[in-house]
């Protein structure tokens, strides 16, 4: 399994609502990211996670929550958003280890596209 | 100064002719760097990543990266229309926190049959 699964594919959520986003792996990953990427920009990291730890932040605000309950799973709790943080949600994993060619390689999901009403 | 620069393009390249893409970077630190393929409205996929100074290939692709320019390219090879997408150059400053990779804003190529 060399797949990284983001649910849902499509959310749209009002300024008022909570939801999450969910990203899962099954290839061993002990590293997982959040990246949010805009129409036409180019990815931004927000969240790192490394070991299940908050190893990374970049200055996200905090109605971007992250959570990674499991070695597997990484979750991004969304609350009071802005239409502005409409974006394509991407979640990737990649495995630490010594051996650079493995370590930095990234696998992306296939993304969380969101609209914020 | 943007930290990784990319010519947004549209790069068009008749099939069969080689694409030829630039980018470059400011960190002096950099010390990996990587290639991601984009199709329109899909997540980005690796393609090649190269590490050393010189030319790395890999089937129809080839890595170029100059650490002195701070200059890294990707040639391919006898084009196809399946090529086209947007190329996202990244650069990769590993900390002991984990890889920070930093996108460029990406070069559009159209291949035309």
């Amino acid at each position: 399994d060399t797949e990284v699964t983001q649910t849902p594919k499509h959310l749209v959520m009002g300024m008022t609502n909570k939801k999450s986003l969910k990203c899962e792996q099954h290839m061993g990953h002990r590293a997982m990211y959040w990246y949010k990427q805009k129409a036409k920009k180019p990815p931004e990291l927000m969240f790192v996670y490394s070991y299940e730890k908050l190893s990374i932040n970049e200055s996200v605000p905090s109605r971007f929550s992250p959570e990674c309950p499991n070695s597997s799973l990484l979750n991004l709790h969304l609350h009071a958003l802005q239409p502005e943080d409409s974006a394509l949600y991407l979640c990737a994993s990649s495995q630490p280890g010594r051996e650079r060619a493995t370590n930095e390689k990234l696998f992306f999901g296939s993304g969380t596209q969101l609209s914020v009403l | 100064q943007k930290e990784v620069e990319q010519n947004s393009g549209p790069l068009s390249v008749p099939e069969g002719a080689i694409a030829s893409l630039n980018c470059t970077y400011s960190d002096r630190g950099s010390q990996s760097f990587f290639w991601y393929r984009q199709y329109s409205g899909k997540s980005p996929e690796l393609i090649m990543f190269i590490y050393s100074n010189g030319d790395k290939e890999d089937g129809r692709f080839t890595a170029q990266l100059n650490k002195a320019s701070q200059y890294v390219s990707l040639l391919i090879r006898d084009s196809q229309p399946s090529d086209s997408a947007t190329y996202l150059c990244a650069v990769n400053r590993v900390k002991a926190a984990g890889n920070k990779l930093t996108f460029g804003g990406g070069t559009r190529v159209l291949v035309k049959p």
